[in-house]
């Protein structure tokens, strides 16, 4: 069982409104991601990070933002939702040197 | 066009049944190639991970083989029960690259009827 967690698992929120999606690990892992994935469509990496104050942006272009202040911790945030933000959100991470990744129970957003 | 397609979308077997699902990709070089197993709603679930030079991997019910010649992979599940009903994600590695670089595929959604 993969001890990462994300809340909350669903949120309806209105247009414009500012929200954080939190994802916690306790396996010590350094490196964390976030996912977005829209229903019957593939994994699309938003953002990464390799360890503390790090972040970089994934290969989709996203609006939301993240950060890294403690190992454990990886939020992400939307400033202003809009209802193109309407997806799930999945984070996950990974030891360094290992193949191996663990994904949380994703987080559905739907902003009307 | 997705340089990882899988077959079919989508899938109704009896349970009790097997299966294989499908997985071809255009990743290359490549440094191992997963199968991941997601529910409903749910974050993925790692079934079978595989380096370029294995065949075969299995666990449990799965058993995932992998021709790098061909660029072709299946899952293969044996003896189906309900609660195997979920999308099974192919994923490829490229050579050389983080996690950060995975390449999925859409996944093959499979209904277990009893």
């Amino acid at each position: 069982e993969a001890d990462i967690y994300q809340t909350p698992r669903y949120l309806v929120i209105g247009t414009g409104k500012k929200i954080t999606l939190e994802c916690s690990q306790t396996m010590g892992h350094d490196k964390m991601y976030w996912y977005q994935q829209d229903p019957g469509m593939e994994l699309h990496l938003i953002h990464y990070s390799y360890g503390v104050n790090s972040t970089e942006k994934g290969d989709l272009s996203s609006e939301s933002t993240v950060s890294r202040i403690r190992t454990e911790h990886f939020p992400l945030t939307l400033e202003s939702a809009r209802p193109s933000h309407t997806s799930q959100y999945l984070c996950a991470s990974s030891a360094t040197g290992s193949t191996e990744a663990f994904f949380g129970q994703g987080t559905r957003l739907t902003v009307v | 066009k997705n340089q990882v397609e899988q077959s079919p979308q989508s899938l109704i077997i009896l349970e009790g049944k097997n299966c294989t699902l499908q997985c071809n990709y255009t990743v290359s070089p490549f440094s191992n190639l997963r199968w991941y197993k997601q529910d409903t709603g749910r974050g993925p679930v790692s079934l079978t991970i595989m380096t370029f030079s294995e065949n075969t991997k299995s666990n449990g019910r799965y058993t995932a083989t992998l021709d790098a010649d061909t660029k072709q992979s299946s899952l293969h599940i044996t003896a189906s029960q309900l609660s195997d009903s979920a999308s099974y994600i192919c994923v490829v590695s490229p050579m050389n690259t983080g996690f950060q670089k995975l390449v999925f595929g859409t996944g093959t959604r499979l209904l277990v009827s009893p």
